[in-house]
């Protein structure tokens, strides 16, 4: 039982250039989420999931992309990406009805 | 989803007891309230949730006035590894956390 799974652990890019994380959890969770944390900061609510073939947008969504065809796997795509983007992703899943989230080690992302 | 407020940071001492209160005053009839734990470079780690009342778990307990305007976790003789961020949420549901800043716990030793 892995848990939440995220790679790449470490990824630079170009501005412009597109990439895909990848998230998975082997919890059979309905619920998956994404998130940001830049330099001391909280967490900001990318986009999240409640169950396959739904998603829906959270805090800050603009430049991104996601999609849930199974309940394992919940990718996020950057478009194009920008220095702005520059930060620690967190992907999250968790249980209906139970708020206890279980968070990946997460995906350091420089853009450049 | 309710806005929450803590301190921004803490101090304390290896073997003391650490109080760190969240105000959330527009919480609403049905949201629970839940604390996670952050160490540099992880992610978040749930701790524990409370509706009401007194809640305690093997890593910290948390008190819930009868108002549930507030909230206080506390973590009983803290150590060196407790030195982390501690967040409070309240009304997180469907897989949606709403994160504030905070409260970045030191520990001395």
């Amino acid at each position: 039982n892995a848990g939440v799974t995220q790679t790449p652990k470490f990824q630079v890019l170009k501005t412009g250039q597109s990439m895909t994380l990848q998230c998975a959890q082997d919890m059979n969770h309905e619920y998956m989420s994404w998130y940001r944390q830049d330099p001391g900061m909280g967490l900001r609510l990318i986009h999240y999931s409640v169950g396959a073939g739904i998603t829906d947008q959270g805090e800050v969504p603009n430049g991104y992309n996601v999609s849930r065809s199974t309940t394992e796997d919940f990718p996020l795509r950057l478009l194009s990406a920008a220095p702005s983007q520059t930060s620690v992703y967190f992907c999250a899943s968790s249980n209906f009805g139970n708020t206890e989230a279980f968070f990946g080690q997460g995906t350091r992302l420089t853009v450049v | 989803l309710a806005k929450t407020t803590q301190p921004i940071s803490m101090d304390s001492y290896e073997g003391q007891e650490v109080n760190i209160t969240c105000s959330h005053n527009n919480i609403a009839t049905n949201d629970y309230i839940t604390w996670y734990q952050q160490f540099p470079s992880q992610g978040p780690r749930f701790i524990i949730q409370g509706y009401k009342t007194k809640v305690t778990n093997e890593v910290a307990s948390l008190f819930i006035p009868a108002d549930r305007k507030s909230s206080t976790l506390s973590l009983p003789r803290v150590s060196l590894s407790d030195t982390a961020v501690y967040y409070c949420l309240v009304g997180a549901q469907g897989g949606k956390l709403i994160f504030g800043q905070g409260t970045e716990l030191s520990v001395k030793p």
